[in-house]
Order: C-alpha cells, then structure tokens, then sequence
C-alpha cells in the first residue's frame, strides 16, 4: 500500500502565476482534504471533497479550487499566486468520514 | 468554533527523561481530539485519538494522552524520551456532531531531546 502520494515534491513558481498539485489518497479511501502549512504553523483547511464534489470548505479565497476524480484523487489548484502562498500543501485522504486521515508528505510551494 | 492552544513552542528534554507536551482546547460541543507528528520534510502521522471513550489514551511509540474535561486538555506524555522523539508535534481538535470531522491544529510544539 503506497499510502498517500503527493506531486510535485518541490515547486517554485512567480507571482501571479497558476499552480495544480496533486494527490493520490489511500487505497480504500473515498474522500480527500487539502491544508496549508506555512513556515512554524499548523496546518490550516483548505477544503474538503468527497465523492467529486466539494464538501466542505475552510477560509481560503476563492483563488484556491479543487478537483476530485472517479477515482479519487484530487487536485489543488491556486490562481494569481502571492507570496504569501508559499507553503507546505498537504493532503490527507479519509474512508468517508472516519476519524482517522493520513497524510502525505506534502508539496513544498515557493513564490518567488 | 473550536480552537486549540499549544503552550511552549519548543520543548528541550534530555534522553530518558519525561516528555510533556501541552495542549488545551476550545469547543462549544464534547470535542475529538488528536496528536500528530511530524518529522522534517514530512507529512503527519497519527499518535493517538480521543473520541470520548477512555480518558486515558495510548498511542504509537510509548506516548499516550489524557483527556480531562474540567482542565479543556489533553496533553501528551512520554515516561522516557528517545531521540528518535525529536519532531514537531501538533495537537488538533474537531467537532464530531456536525459530522465531518474536520481537525482544526495547534501551531505545533518543537520538541528538542538532549543525548
């Protein structure tokens, strides 16, 4: 079981520019959350999808979206990047709401 | 809403001694409550959980955690630490009545461990 994958591991992009990462969850589990995790922080919720859609969501401006697939993995996608996005993106995947999520080992944002 | 607060952002202990993590939560409804680690250039591993069943929690790796309603902590202990312990340690509440689950994180608590 390759748990939960992330990709890219590294990515340095402009300001202004767009950026997709990627997830692969758990194998079993239907149902993926993304975070952000600045430099000395907690990771905070993005948002939240389950079967395709968005189920719940954190406070995040409009400029992050998402994706979920049939076979559910997911997308994180951020437009007209700020500096302040760069951060550790991190996806745990879930078996629906079970309390139990596991994380991947994130991709590391910078904006330069 | 719920919230959890962290206390010390860094912890020095030396091998073999006592570990204490502190954690005091915030929230409006009987809470779950979580510890995860962190290991550098990783993601987060699951230490244990409290989903209102026995207040005292055992989790991976010899750390376990009480959970004590009257104080709103749960703080994390570990008889003897190891420096393999050396990490960043997040304690997380979310609110299991609404249904999702959703943790909600401290700031994280670095913990140092002297040889």
């Amino acid at each position: 079981d390759a748990g939960v994958t992330q990709s890219p591991t590294h990515l340095i992009k402009t300001r202004g520019q767009q950026v997709t990462l990627r997830c692969s969850p758990k194998s079993g589990h239907d149902t993926v959350s993304w975070y952000q995790q600045a430099l000395g922080q907690g990771p905070q919720f993005i948002f939240q999808y389950y079967e395709e859609e968005e189920r719940q969501r954190g406070n995040f401006p409009d400029r992050f979206s998402g994706h979920q697939f049939p076979n559910y993995s997911s997308e994180l996608n951020v437009n007209a990047l700020l500096l302040g996005d760069s951060a550790l993106y991190l996806c745990a995947s879930t078996f629906d709401r079970n309390t139990e999520a596991f994380f991947g080992q994130g991709t590391r944002l910078t904006v330069v | 809403a719920q919230s959890v607060t962290q206390l010390g952002s860094h912890v020095s202990v030396s091998e073999g001694a006592l570990v204490l993590l502190r954690c005091n939560y915030s929230s409006s409804v009987p809470p779950y409550l979580f510890w995860y680690v962190q290991y550098p250039n990783q993601g987060l591993q699951l230490l244990l959980k409290y989903t209102s069943a026995a207040t005292l929690v055992k989790g991976i790796n010899g750390f376990e955690a009480e959970f004590k309603k009257s104080e709103t902590s749960f703080h994390l202990t570990k008889p003897s630490a190891h420096m393999s312990d050396a990490a960043e340690y997040f304690c997380a509440v979310s609110d299991p009545t609404g249904g999702s689950y959703i943790p909600t994180f401290g700031r994280g608590t670095s913990l140092i461990v002297h040889p």
